[in-house]
């Protein structure tokens, strides 16, 4: 398996709904990470997991809300949004330690697109 | 600080056309990871290639080539005989050694549109 599963696909929320994203990866990867994607911008880094761990919250309000259960799944838990929170969410996930046949490389999801009505 | 720069921000060339997409990066580590993406409408990031910064071997993958020049930090991208297919958003990209602690830092992009 080399793919990384990301649910839903499409997202329509209020601005009062709680709901959350799912990532799930069974490469053995280590590191977890969820990107948010604005239109016709770069991807912009969120968290990162690093051994189910956060290691990295790029300041991204409290209304998004990570959590990593496992080594193979990462949620991502949304509350109160705002519309201008609508975008495209992208999980990946790499390798944390390379060598040993090991090659580095990110693995993406093909992406949440979350609509904040 | 890392940071990766792509100057073009929107390429417009006809079918069968080549075209060089541009990326500039910069880095205080003497090891690091250069990548490049291929965003079509549909949202997805397809990885085309990644490149380690001991090997500055160019490489050819059928209509796609990429120079790597570790003196001026640059790793372009040429697509050879481009296709109407080849229209997407493409991004350079740039990682540190691998430490667990190491996302992806992106350029902003350059859309190309390939015309028929």
């Amino acid at each position: 398996d080399t793919e990384v599963t990301q649910t839903p696909k499409h997202l329509v929320m209020g601005m009062t709904n709680k709901k959350s994203l799912k990532c799930e990866q069974h490469m053995g990867h280590r590191a977890m990470y969820w990107y948010k994607q604005k239109a016709k911008k770069p991807p912009e880094l969120m968290f990162v997991y690093s051994y189910e761990k956060l290691s990295i919250n790029e300041s991204v309000p409290s209304r998004f809300s990570p959590e990593c259960p496992n080594s193979s799944l990462l949620n991502l838990h949304l509350h109160a949004l705002q519309p201008e929170d609508s975008a495209l969410y992208l999980c990946a996930s790499s390798q944390v330690m390379i060598g040993q046949g090991k090659i580095y490389g990110y693995t993406f999801g093909s992406g949440t697109r979350l609509t904040v009505v | 600080a890392q940071k990766v720069t792509q100057a073009q921000t929107e390429i417009s060339v006809v079918e069968k056309e080549d075209v060089t997409l541009d990326c500039v990066y910069e880095t205080r580590d003497t090891t690091y990871y250069l990548f490049w993406y291929k965003q079509p409408p549909s949202g997805e990031l397809v990885f085309l290639i990644r490149r380690n910064s001991f090997d500055e071997q160019n490489e050819i993958s059928g209509r796609y080539s990429w120079n790597f020049q570790k003196s001026t930090s640059s790793f372009n991208f040429t697509i050879t005989a481009s296709q109407v297919v080849d229209s997407a958003v493409y991004f350079c990209a740039l990682s540190r050694h691998p430490t667990g602690n190491t996302p992806l830092v992106f350029g902003k992009g350059t859309r190309l549109s390939v015309i028929a």
